[in-house]
């Protein structure tokens, strides 16, 4: 069973408007983390935000904010006022275990494309 | 943030031959060092997760003997492909933890392989 959904393969944006990036997890650990990474075409993976599962608030880093709902197991990437420089591909990750431990499991990935 | 560098991150090969990439942790002592293989509009799938001074964990499906990992100190961690194929032709991209709060990853820039 997959342990991070993202359904979206891609979504499309204008300029200037937010959008949101959905991601759905699976664990019976009480203890986890869910982070959200950019990768440009270039490659490399960018760390944009992360919520911890004890966080009651919703975490925010500039533009984006990831919308927790722990009983429907859902941490969606609200990106807002979108710009071109946001068009990459976007990955959903959950990281289980204990420090130590750790094991970091990616979603699929969705293809974001702000168009001008 | 903390700062992971790969090298190299292009490396054009002949079948037959072996490839060794480096992963260093340049400001954070990387306890923990994880190897992802990422194929073309897929998600990283992980190879294996080596501990510094410890054998690397190696994934269900992933050959140790084709992928050897070592992680000899905190700062560094290398992945050598022995006797690599055209079917090893991948991107491959390291990542570090520091055991930071969050538990966040860091990764390295990522290394294309492609063995001709």
């Amino acid at each position: 069973a997959q342990k991070i959904t993202q359904t979206q393969p891609g979504m499309f944006v204008q300029e200037k408007e937010a959008v949101t990036l959905d991601c759905t997890y699976d664990t019976s650990d009480p203890s986890y983390g869910l982070f959200w990474y950019k990768q440009p075409s270039s490659g490399e993976m960018i760390f944009l935000i992360y919520q911890g599962s004890y966080d009651q608030q919703n975490a925010t880093e500039g533009r984006y904010s990831l919308n927790f709902q722990k009983a429907r197991k859902s941490a969606n990437l609200v990106i807002s006022a979108s710009q071109l420089g946001d068009s990459a591909m976007y990955f959903c990750a959950m990281r289980e275990g204990f420090s130590g431990t750790y094991k970091y499991i990616f979603g699929t990935g969705t293809r974001l494309k702000v168009l001008a | 943030g903390a700062v992971v560098s790969q090298h190299p991150s292009w490396v054009i090969c002949k079948s037959g031959t072996s490839v060794k990439i480096e992963c260093r942790s340049l400001d954070f002592q990387a306890t923990t060092m994880f190897w992802y293989r990422q194929f073309p509009k897929q998600s990283l799938m992980l190879m294996a997760t080596s501990n510094e001074g410890s054998k690397a964990t190696y994934e269900q499906g992933v050959e140790k003997d084709k992928f050897l990992i070592n992680h000899a100190s905190l700062t560094l961690s290398t992945l050598t492909v022995t006797s690599a194929h055209p079917e090893d032709s991948s991107f491959y991209i390291c990542s570090a933890s520091g055991g930071f709060n969050t538990g966040e990853l860091f990764f390295g820039e990522g290394s294309r392989l492609t063995v001709l």
